[in-house]
């Protein structure tokens, strides 16, 4: 499993872009890299996930680098209910049936007004 | 859709009792799953399910048992509580395949073993 890389924490101003960074350099070919988040006291939320083209939804955009080692999450207006925990996880495309997802240590993002 | 509903949302037991967690899904989904979160820790899966009568262990299953009679529902049960499963516990659903890893997780159930 590829390991990722985040910062643990990070603070954006509410109305402002959050970008929120991950590494994960050795990502395989066949590797996705997904995004959750993790609001307090709730129940881990899936956000997006993509392969080497960019990916948007009504929730953020994903940008991945071409040669697939790094990734940024964006939230384009970001707003006070944002304030979570934002994982990182990569996960091959061929499912191990075991569908786990291994949380590591995320970023702690801090919306503030 | 009520999505992913679990129940109780709070449970006091002491050691030595038994209980069961309950989870329900109603996205037809086939995957379930279990998993604890203990304070400033991430996520560890319990127990898994590819769909009705398959269950399967995940990282830490000792203490935990799990059956899946129906796609909807994935219960788990606590055999004989400690104080070391004292967490919160997520379940967590999706369609199999290359989506297998967009879950929807419930709310959680907050277990407090004295």
């Amino acid at each position: 499993d590829a390991k990722t890389t985040q910062p643990p924490s990070m603070d954006c101003a509410e109305g402002r872009a959050a970008n929120l960074p991950c590494n994960h350099s050795t990502i395989s070919g066949n590797e996705y890299v997904y995004w959750y988040r993790q609001i307090h006291s709730q129940g881990p939320q899936y956000i997006i996930h993509g392969l080497k083209n960019n990916e948007t939804n009504e929730m953020a955009s994903l940008i991945i680098t071409e040669d697939r080692k790094s990734s940024t999450l964006i939230l384009p207006h970001a707003t006070l209910r944002d304030t979570a925990v934002y994982y990182c996880i990569v996960r091959p495309s061929v499912s191990s049936n075991t569908g786990k997802l291994i949380f590591g240590q995320g970023t702690t993002l801090q919306v503030k007004p | 859709n009520a999505g992913v509903t679990q129940t109780p949302k709070f449970q006091v037991l002491k050691t030595g009792q038994s209980m069961t967690l309950q989870c329900a899904q109603d996205m037809n989904h086939e995957y379930m799953s279990w998993y604890r979160q203990d304070p400033g820790m991430g996520l560890r899966l319990i127990h898994y399910s590819v769909g009705a009568g398959i269950t399967d262990q995940g990282e830490v299953p000792n203490g935990y048992n799990v059956s899946r009679s129906t796609t909807e529902d994935f219960p788990l049960r606590l055999l004989s509580a400690a104080p070391s499963q004292t967490s919160v516990y997520f379940c967590a659903s999706s369609s199999p395949g290359t989506v297998l890893y967009e879950q929807y997780f419930g709310p959680g159930t907050r277990l407090t073993v004295t």
